[in-house]
């Protein structure tokens, strides 16, 4: 069955750390990839997503992420974490013949100044 | 400029009630999606719809009645209302820009539904 995994429920980091967070999935093929955003009180927001070819992935808000085949990983990442960047987390993805998306259950980012 | 709004954006009703929940996109984009969203964060798909048509109809109980008037729109009525309806409802659209699947999907804000 097809699945998303987001081992980190909830991650702290300090403002001007690096962060990274993870996601495994479960298909039978390559699926389409995306990481989502989502601030308190909002919607959705689409920071990236991997289709083919070159395997990182940049996105908006200086996020970045790479797709391992051999890990099924597809792990987001950051250089430098600012105040603005607390929010919930989803790893999604999507089979190639139908823009249903399968979404992780997210995890939320605190910063710390 | 919304490009996807939903009304009302909080809905608190009683048990049996009977409800809607309004989308609506301005982005021409073909397809639209009703999402819903746990106590504990997981989002799963319950509905789209492509120019009017149902496209994903996943394992929702038939008192969920989704509901397109035109491309634009799409309404969630939802009869004899339960304490596990409780969720924050998402409607989401996309314009296949890429046949296949895998086109951006672009979120509304949300309806938080409470039934006591």
């Amino acid at each position: 069955a097809q699945s998303v995994t987001q081992p980190d429920i909830h991650i702290t980091v300090s403002e001007g750390a690096s962060l990274e967070l993870r996601c495994n999935y479960s298909y039978g093929a390559t699926p389409y990839l995306f990481w989502y955003v989502q601030s308190p009180g909002q919607g959705l927001q689409l920071l990236l997503k991997y289709f083919s070819g070159d395997t990182l992935v940049q996105g908006i808000k200086g996020f970045e992420a790479e797709f391992k085949r051999s890990q099924s990983s597809f792990n987001l990442r950051k250089p430098s974490v600012h105040w603005s960047d607390a929010a919930e987390y989803f790893c999604a993805v999507g089979p190639r013949n139908t823009d249903k998306l399968i979404f992780g259950t997210g995890t939320r980012l605190q910063v710390f100044p | 400029d919304t490009a996807v709004s939903q009304t009302p954006k909080y809905l608190v009703t009683q048990m049996g009630n009977d409800k809607s929940i309004k989308c609506e996109q301005n982005l021409g984009h073909d397809t639209m999606y009703w999402y819903k969203q746990d106590s504990k964060k997981f989002l799963k798909i319950m509905f789209s719809y492509n120019n009017k048509e149902l496209i994903i109809n996943e394992t929702v109980p038939n008192r969920f009645s989704p509901k397109s008037p035109d491309k634009a729109h799409l309404n969630l009525h939802i009869n004899s209302l339960e304490l596990g309806d409780s969720a924050v409802y998402f409607c989401a659209s996309s314009q296949e820009e890429l046949a296949g699947g895998g086109n951006e999907q672009f979120f509304g804000p949300g309806t938080r539904l409470t039934v006591l």
